[in-house]
């Protein structure tokens, strides 16, 4: 049973837009939530993270909005820019212990 | 801070040849983790340690694949034999457990090509 399921596996945004990413879990023992980011070559990158004990979360242009009685959390990205360009994974798990990672969204920002 | 090291960055070797890989966690980390990415089936957890003991190694794919981890700064994953299939970026990753929001920090991984 695949832990978390994440939407799109591809985005493409114009310059200045928003990129939204989605992501659903099944368990609801999990308690930490990270993104990562990830460029060609090199690893996944901690993005930004939320605990399920507030609703949203905003580092900059990078907000995650989290929906705990839905089992949902998504990542918007404001005003996303040709370096923002790389593939997102999102994770659920327990700090210090397995994370379950979904499997990606490339996205695409055209200049 | 020095983060996750992983060597080499690169292999390509024959089937059937043994393949090693090596990881460095960041010091004072106790979990550490050995994950494999393809296009097809994305980031799989293949095994995971803490303080050095082997934890869950339920994703690890056949008896070919083996990993250690005989002290606190080192790991390996070793694949013997190695097969084509097995071609893939490997990742070790280390995080600090006993504390709140601690990620999992990810090393650039290792390519490995099995011809």
């Amino acid at each position: 049973q695949q832990q978390v399921k994440q939407s799109p596996q591809s985005l493409i945004v114009q310059k200045g837009g928003i990129s939204i990413i989605n992501c659903a879990y099944e368990n609801t023992a999990f308690d930490y939530f990270p993104w990562y980011q990830q460029f060609p070559g090199k690893g996944p990158a901690l993005l930004i993270a939320i605990r399920p004990d507030v609703s949203e979360k905003k580092e900059g242009r990078f907000t995650i909005s989290f929906n705990k009685s839905a089992k949902q959390f998504s990542l918007h990205i404001m005003d996303s820019q040709p370096g923002d360009s790389a593939t997102y994974f999102c994770a659920a798990g327990n700090t210090g212990n397995q994370f379950y990672f979904g499997t990606g969204t490339s996205l695409t920002v055209i200049p | 801070d020095a983060g996750v090291i992983q060597s080499p960055r690169h292999e390509v070797t024959e089937m059937g040849q043994e393949v090693t890989l090596r990881c460095k966690p960041i010091s004072g980390h106790d979990y550490l983790f050995w994950y494999r990415q393809t296009m097809m089936r994305g980031l799989e957890l293949l095994i995971y340690f803490n303080n050095n003991v082997p934890i869950d190694d339920s994703g690890m794919p056949e008896d070919r694949f083996s990993a250690k981890m005989p002290n606190a700064s080192f790991s390996t994953l070793k694949i013997q034999p190695s097969e084509p299939r097995d071609s893939a970026v490997y990742f070790c990753a280390s995080s600090l457990a006993g504390a709140v929001n601690q990620p999992q920090h990810f090393g650039d991984g290792t390519r490995l090509s099995i011809l």
